[in-house]
């Protein structure tokens, strides 16, 4: 079936610094989604990608539609530890109403 | 609004055992979805619902059943629990896969233990 690749499993950064994830595939998608997901708590709708080629910025995130449609890319600038969490990069291919959720990536901000 | 709501919130149960999660939205969404989420293995999808009175397999049905009988709710029903399931189920729902309306939006999570 699809499959969505996020890598690495876990990320440590800096208070202050940016940091980009990216997603891929090797089956196109229609649609991206990125989720951000709090510990305890469900996964949190960022952004929404339906275009190729489409970048859409919500506050410090910014993310991108790849232009072949198997990959996007999310970036966050100036991190802040609330910024902690589990992120998840989503995918829509056809007329299917399902999701293709990757396995996330676990973000820590150090103050 | 309250969004996606689920009850309960944890519950313990022991092997064999049967219980039923309950998912509610207040969005007037058609789409509902029920998911799992163990360590390491992201979200996977049970079952889902593309309108009231209808229900769908997912990626990981077996040892589960659904239903939908209004529109607002969504129901997830173990009948003999096993330790395999284990987990964080998520109720998600969303409007409808036309247009730009795919966004799914999640519950709170519901944390069972099977012993």
């Amino acid at each position: 079936g699809q499959q969505l690749n996020q890598s690495p499993q876990s990320m440590f950064i800096q208070e202050g610094e940016d940091v980009s994830m990216n997603c891929t595939s090797s089956s196109i998608f229609n649609t991206w989604l990125w989720y951000k997901q709090d510990p305890g708590e469900g996964p949190v709708l960022l952004i929404a990608l339906y275009k190729a080629g489409e970048l859409t910025s919500n506050g410090r995130l910014t993310a991108q539609f790849g232009i072949t449609r198997k990959d996007s890319f999310l970036n966050i600038s100036a991190s802040i530890p609330s910024d902690v969490g589990i992120y998840f990069c989503a995918g829509l291919s056809g007329a299917n109403s399902k999701l293709t959720f990757g396995k996330g990536i676990t973000l820590s901000v150090r103050p | 609004n309250a969004g996606v709501t689920q009850t309960p919130k944890f519950r313990v149960l022991k092997t064999g055992q049967s219980m039923t999660l309950l998912c509610a939205q207040d969005m007037n969404h058609e789409y509902m979805y029920w998911y799992r989420q163990d360590p390491g293995m992201g979200l996977r999808l049970i079952h889902y619902s593309v309108g009231e009175g209808t229900t769908a397999k997912g990626e990981v049905p077996d040892g589960y059943n659904v239903s939908r009988l209004k529109k607002q709710n969504f129901l997830l029903g173990l009948e003999s629990a096993a330790p395999s399931q284990t987990s964080v189920y998520f109720c998600a729902s969303s409007y409808s896969p036309q247009g730009r309306n795919y966004e799914q939006y999640f519950g709170p999570g519901t944390r069972l233990t099977v012993t």
